[in-house]
């Protein structure tokens, strides 16, 4: 079946430009989650959603970060006025239930602002 | 905070010879500790879990984790490594913080397997 997809997979954008990264989870999983995984680290979190909910918007690292998921599916993050610190890969998940299943992976969007 | 910590940047093991990435874990109360591998312009794709349970853990490819509590580890191992298991591999433990949902990763271990 399909897998949770991202789009686009690559953008490059110039610092001061806005930029909206969409996700695609699993249908039916509950939970989505964004992370953002600089050049040879861990990915780090940035939000989490239960279906329409933003649960957890704690590691979000600044009010340029955006995220949303209105019908609970879909889910775009959005940031405002990028940064080059903002270049980054990032990745979303989704997870069927809301305690300890395991979380899939998209192929992520690699950022890189200029 | 719940955190891991993954000694090594880098494993090199030869073809057929056993394999062993570590990781370590730094949490309050119970950990929930996960294994993911991450293939070149691929998404991290999960391995194996511990929430509770026996203390070996087996996973996908023929991966498992041992847990041991006294040394807060969580070792990923396999018997016989193959060159396709070249990768780069993340612990990571259940933050318990904010929603309780989040993983917090470790910075990942270069897996080399040289036929």
């Amino acid at each position: 079946g399909a897998g949770v997809s991202q789009s686009p997979r690559y953008k490059v954008a110039k610092r001061g430009q806005d930029v909206a990264l969409r996700c695609d989870p699993i249908s039916g999983h509950v939970s989505l989650f964004w992370y953002q995984q600089a050049l040879g680290q861990g990915p780090e979190f940035l939000t989490y959603f239960q279906n329409e909910a933003q649960l957890d918007k704690s590691g979000l690292p600044s009010d340029r970060f955006f995220a949303e998921r209105p019908e609970g599916s879909v889910s775009t993050l959005k940031i405002q006025r990028t940064q080059q610190e903002d270049s980054a890969v990032y990745l979303c998940a989704s997870s069927f239930g809301t305690t300890n299943n395991e979380q899939f992976f998209g192929p992520g969007t690699r950022l890189t602002v200029l | 905070a719940q955190s891991v910590a993954q000694p090594e940047d880098q494993v090199n093991v030869a073809e057929g010879n056993p394999l062993t990435v570590k990781c370590t874990y730094s949490v309050s109360g119970n950990p929930y500790l996960f294994w993911y591998v991450q293939y070149p312009n691929r998404g991290l794709q999960f391995l194996l879990k511990y929430i509770t349970g026996d203390n070996l853990v087996k996973g996908s490819y023929g991966f498992e984790a041992e847990f041991n509590k006294s040394q807060t580890s969580f070792h990923l191992k396999k018997p016989s490594a193959l060159v396709s298991d070249s990768a780069l591999y993340f612990c990571a433990v259940r933050d318990m913080r904010g929603s309780g949902y989040a993983l917090n990763f470790g910075k990942g271990t270069s897996l080399l397997v040289t036929p």
